[in-house]
């Protein structure tokens, strides 16, 4: 019964370095979404992305930010020379199919991005 | 421009009794609904969804409900047990791109 598996759990970075997120989705779970969360703020929706296809990135800052999806193996948001304001949780989430309607999202653990 | 609110940032319930937890969005486009629970370093974990088409969804000690003209959706959880005590997150959408609200942290005194 797993469920959606993040690592690391914890990533410490210097400024000017890169962050890679992995994100396993649930077993059978095609879409994954990305979330950051700062401190004392709700989650704020980053991308949504299913195999091989970002389909909404509406929510990722323009620079520094990507992510992925690849047809093997685990989605990844990639933060190129991060700086201290990227520093924050970034969940993943992942659901079954959007079918005809809204989909319920299962979150990860989440990666905590502490930036020195 | 905050689109789901949680007015409430923290609530002290007694063991045994209801924890009634509020929600107020702005968009009248959203149609689906969630609730989560999310303990300290942990992800958010679901608990309760509603569509738009219902006014009320019951799970076990979780009840939502839902207000559509006063673009309002409560959470209750009755009765309150000390394992409750987390922070809860509602969340609105009408796809895959929720907005989640600041949420809301329940404590539950034994």
């Amino acid at each position: 019964n797993a469920g959606v598996m993040q690592n690391p759990r914890h990533l410490v970075r210097r400024r000017g370095q890169e962050a890679r997120l992995r994100c396993s989705p649930m077993k059978g779970h095609s879409h994954v979404y990305w979330y950051r969360q700062l401190p004392e703020e709700g989650l704020k929706f980053m991308v949504y992305l299913q195999k091989e296809n970002i389909i909404d990135e509406s929510g990722m800052p323009k620079e520094r930010f990507s992510a992925e999806f690849p047809k093997e193996g685990p989605s990844i948001l990639r933060i190129q020379q991060v700086v201290r304001g990227d520093s924050a949780a970034y969940f993943c989430a992942s659901s079954l199919d959007r079918g005809r309607g809204a989909d319920t999202q299962y979150f990860g653990p989440g990666t905590r991005l502490t930036v020195l | 421009d905050q689109q789901v609110k949680q007015n409430s940032p923290s609530l002290s319930v007694q063991e045994g009794r209801i924890s009634i937890l509020n929600c107020d969005y702005t968009n009248s486009m959203f149609d689906y609904f969630l609730w989560y629970k999310k303990y300290p370093a942990e992800g958010p974990t679901f608990l309760i969804s509603i569509s738009s088409i219902k006014d009320k969804n019951e799970d076990g000690r979780f009840t939502v409900f839902l207000n559509k003209s006063a673009k309002h959706l409560s959470l209750h959880i009755v009765p309150s047990q000390p394992g409750d005590s987390a922070v809860y997150f509602c969340a609105a959408g009408g796809t895959y791109k929720y907005i989640f609200g600041t949420g809301t942290r329940l404590k539950v005194l034994a």
